[in-house]
């Protein structure tokens, strides 16, 4: 089955600086790749996510890069603010018919330091 | 629209007791999925169902049985609880054309 290994379980970066989490997977069917925010106590929600045929995805401050070969992909957040302080996972996805087996990363702790 | 509910919030469970979760969204969705969620483990898959009518394994099946009641309801029962089962559970729902999948506010269980 899939394997998905998520880096760094935390990070902690100053307001306004970057973050960058890393992620790989295993199986090279997999064909997408969403990452989920996770606020304390609430539910996983969809941030940014890509498709196999797309190399990169930008959404304002937040940006995927997809490396097929090298099986990994990564989330940039630029110009980080208190509020990006979660846990993000991603994940990686077989889309076969009309459904999904979405294997998640372990999670990264985010925290934002004003 | 709702989204994806479920029920209870929150439950204590005693080893060997059973219980119900219960699942349910309002977007039309064909695909259901039930994930349990452990510190430092993130979500892992316990059950799915493609479509209504259809279950299939997950990850970590194990002491789980599902029901697809219909196109809207997807039910995780627990026979016999055992205090590996504490953790909190996520419904979740798909469309096969946006693939985004959205999820429950999620079940806290605790197995004493």
């Amino acid at each position: 089955g899939e394997n998905v290994e998520q880096h760094p379980s935390t990070l902690s970066v100053q307001e306004g600086d970057s973050a960058v989490i890393k992620c790989t997977y295993s199986d090279s069917a997999s064909n997408y790749f969403p990452w989920y925010k996770q606020e304390l106590g609430k539910r996983p929600q969809l941030i940014i996510d890509i498709r196999s045929n797309v190399g990169e995805k930008k959404d304002q401050r937040i940006a995927v890069t997809l490396n097929k070969t090298a099986k990994h992909f990564s989330l940039h957040i630029t110009e980080t603010q208190p509020e990006d302080s979660a846990v993000y996972f991603c994940a990686a996805s077989l889309i076969s018919g009309g459904y999904q087996k979405v294997t998640f990363g372990t999670g990264t702790k985010l925290q934002v330091i004003p | 629209n709702a989204g994806v509910t479920q029920t209870p919030k929150f439950q204590v469970l005693k080893t060997g007791q059973s219980m119900t979760l219960q699942c349910a969204q309002d977007m039309n969705h064909n695909s259901m999925y039930w994930y349990r969620q452990d510190p430092g483990m993130g979500l892992r898959l316990i059950y799915y169902s493609a479509s209504e009518g259809t279950t299939d394994k997950g990850e970590v099946p194990n002491g789980y049985n599902v029901s697809r009641l219909n196109k809207r309801e997807f039910s995780l029962r627990l026979e016999s609880a055992a205090p590996s089962q504490t953790s909190v559970y996520f419904c979740a729902s798909s469309d096969v054309r946006v693939y985004e999948q959205y999820f429950g506010p999620g079940t806290r269980l605790t197995v004493t």
